[in-house]
């Protein structure tokens, strides 16, 4: 398996504009993860699925965060409209059994909102 | 999810056995003990996981006292290649909980 795959690896845009980002977890895990990384606050879950099915999106920051996972094998986390403090490293992880599994973390998505 | 307390950096040489703490009061009965690494520009990866005694893998040892309220990851033998942010985790295996990494411990190990 090729492991969680992210797309882009990095990503600059104005603020203002609208950001996906995109993630393909290992095939067969049922729970797939979404955190932002920053120097301040360090790793922080923003939303989580299980099944496809958005189980806690307590992390989220704000409405202009929203996620989505339409089928097994894809999500996407989305910022619209984009500020420069959204600037972070933005990991996408899945897992087979849940949160305290082994949870295999992708590359990252490095933004930059100018 | 149980809290945990980790110190924010440390430092080794090289070739020293390394031992990081972390602190979690309010452990709950089912909850599990993980620890995860990550390198620089990279995403978290798992390293060990236990419930109590002691747990052994090929990277590291996990230390786990019997009232369960710390938790000591060791690495042995360290170089320079295990420098990297270490995270403990606490909380309940399967189910629905607030996973928190925080900024975990810093090790810089040093030539």
């Amino acid at each position: 398996d090729a492991g969680v795959i992210q797309s882009p690896r990095h990503e600059v845009t104005e603020m203002g504009q609208e950001v996906t980002l995109r993630c393909k977890p290992i095939s067969g895990h049922d729970y797939l993860f979404w955190y932002r990384q920053t120097m301040m606050r360090g790793l922080e879950l923003l939303i989580y699925f299980n099944n496809n099915v958005p189980i806690d999106d307590s992390g989220m920051p704000e409405d202009r965060f929203s996620a989505k996972m339409p089928n097994a094998s894809f999500s996407t986390l989305k910022i619209q409209p984009s500020e420069p403090r959204d600037s972070a490293v933005y990991f996408c992880a899945s897992s087979f059994l849940g949160l305290l599994d082994t949870q295999y973390f992708g590359p990252g998505t490095r933004l930059t909102v100018l | 999810l149980a809290k945990t307390t980790q110190p924010i950096s440390m430092d080794s040489y090289e070739g020293q056995e390394v031992n990081i703490t972390c602190s979690h009061n309010n452990i709950a009965t089912n909850d599990y003990i993980t620890w995860y690494q990550q390198f620089p520009s990279q995403g978290p990866r798992f390293i060990i996981q236990g419930y109590k005694t002691k747990v052994t893998n090929e990277v590291a040892s996990l230390f786990i006292p019997a009232d369960r309220k710390s938790s000591t990851l060791s690495l042995p033998r360290v170089s320079l290649s295990d420098t990297a942010v270490y995270y403990c985790l606490v909380g309940v295996r399967t189910g629905a909980n607030n996973l928190f990494f925080g900024t975990g411990t810093r090790l810089t190990v040093i030539p």
